[in-house]
């Protein structure tokens, strides 16, 4: 099992671009979450998945979309990147059954805004 | 929302020595409390986590405890090994919220030999 991989792993990006971040995961789990990570803020929540199909904003969602057309693949887009979108993202996943599980996290994505 | 503060945000103990990270959070109905460790470069990891039927879990030289009532959690580290040296982040959720964390700053931990 590879667990939950994202790609790509490093990003730069021009103000205004737009670009897509993969997260797959080979575990069946039902949960995905897309992460960013600032220094000194741990670790917010973007958009989240209980289920193919379904998607719903997590703390932080503006300037992010999200899509889940297969339950493997939780997919990020930046529409129109920003300088404040510079951050390292990590996706995770979880299991349904027998209430709160582990998430899984996936290695990260490190994104440059210039 | 919930809000989950973390401290201290650095902490370096000699090897051996044992180390306690704190965590307190709003929300009381939080009902879980992970902790991750994140080594460089890499995603955070789970290594211990309770939930608020439980006062303490231990696990080796790991041990979590929580305090309902004042709403605080800390990890306590014993034995402190150089491969101990990472980012930890303390998390809480309730089960009523398609199972959301919110996440603590975390404490990078430094084992100096």
């Amino acid at each position: 099992n590879a667990g939950v991989t994202q790609t790509p792993k490093f990003r730069v990006l021009k103000t205004g671009q737009s670009m897509t971040l993969l997260c797959a995961q080979d575990m069946n789990h039902e949960y995905m979450y897309w992460y960013r990570q600032d220094p000194g803020m741990g670790l917010r929540l973007i958009h989240y998945s209980v289920g193919e199909g379904t998607t719903a904003k997590g703390e932080v969602p503006d300037g992010y979309n999200v899509s889940r057309l297969k339950k493997q693949n939780f997919l990020l887009g930046l529409e129109s990147a920003a300088p404040s979108q510079t951050s390292v993202y990590f996706c995770a996943s979880s299991p349904l059954a027998g209430g709160f599980n582990e998430q899984f996290f996936g290695p990260g994505t490190r994104l440059t805004v210039l | 929302g919930e809000n989950v503060e973390q401290h201290p945000s650095t902490l370096s103990v000699q090897e051996g020595d044992s180390a306690v990270i704190k965590c307190t959070y709003s929300d009381s109905a939080s009902n879980y409390f992970p902790w991750y460790k994140q080594e460089l470069g890499k995603g955070p990891q789970l290594i211990i986590d309770i939930r608020s039927n439980v006062g303490e879990k231990k696990d080796q030289r790991i041990a979590v405890t929580l305090n309902k009532t004042a709403k605080h959690f800390s990890l306590h580290i014993t034995e402190t090994q150089p491969e101990d040296s990472a980012v930890y982040f303390c998390a809480a959720g309730d089960s009523g919220s398609a199972r959301q964390l919110t996440f603590g700053s975390g404490t990078q931990l430094t084992v100096l030999p």
